[in-house]
């Protein structure tokens, strides 16, 4: 049982423009949500988080938007930058985000120069 | 300063042989993790460790699978008896403490290929 789905496994986008990337989720329980980068060979990077308790999180290029109601989070890059190309993971966790984090499958971000 | 280490960075055994993988947190993180990612999957959470003691190894697949922190800092996940199904990335993170905003740090992951 899934409980949290990346449905695109790979996107395209040229640079400059928009990325997004999406997460659903199943467990109502889940109030803490992240977003991690995956390069090759290397471990996942934390890129940003966001609470149950907001609706959208921004960090530089990267905005956090959560739809509690539709159990959907999704991840907009602006710009997209040659750079971001890597694997994008949701992940999810109950308790206010405490220690166990249940991780989609991962979508493959190919930025195009 | 340093970051999650991992070693060794692959491991290639033999089917029913032992290893053993070592995981030394960021320095003064106290929660401590091991996942488990198979090809084409997410990271799959195994157990978790506050200071010395396992708090939750609900993930630990099976009685083969066996982890310690002996001193609160560096960790060793220990598998009996590997199976070809084992082959995977172990990932290890660690945290200053746990909760929202204490996000977790990776290591670069130990693969491991079980013949």
């Amino acid at each position: 049982d899934q409980q949290v789905k990346q449905n695109s496994p790979s996107l395209s986008v040229q640079e400059g423009r928009i990325s997004i990337l999406n997460c659903d989720y199943t467990n109502s329980m889940f109030d803490y949500f992240l977003w991690y980068k995956k390069y090759p060979a290397e471990g996942p990077t934390f890129l940003i988080s966001i609470s149950s308790i907001k609706d959208k999180n921004e960090d530089g290029r990267f905005t956090v938007f959560l739809n509690k109601s539709a159990k959907h989070l999704s991840l907009h890059i602006v710009p997209s930058q040659p750079g971001d190309s890597a694997v994008y993971f949701c992940a999810a966790s109950a308790n206010s985000g405490t220690y166990k984090y249940i991780f989609g499958t991962g979508t493959r971000l190919k930025v195009l120069a | 300063g340093a970051g999650v280490s991992q070693t060794p960075s692959n491991k290639v055994t033999e089917k029913g042989k032992y290893v053993e993988l070592r995981c030394d947190p960021i320095s003064g993180h106290t929660a401590l993790y091991w996942y488990r990612q198979s090809l084409g999957q997410g990271p799959e959470f195994l157990i978790y460790f506050q200071g010395t003691g396992a708090a939750d190894d609900s993930g630990l697949p099976n009685d083969r699978f066996f982890a310690v922190r002996p001193e609160g800092s560096v960790s060793t996940l220990k598998i009996q008896r590997t199976e070809r199904g084992d082959s995977a990335v172990y990932l290890c993170a660690s945290s200053l403490t746990t909760g929202g905003g204490n996000e977790q740090f990776f290591g670069p992951g130990t693969r491991l290929t079980v013949l």
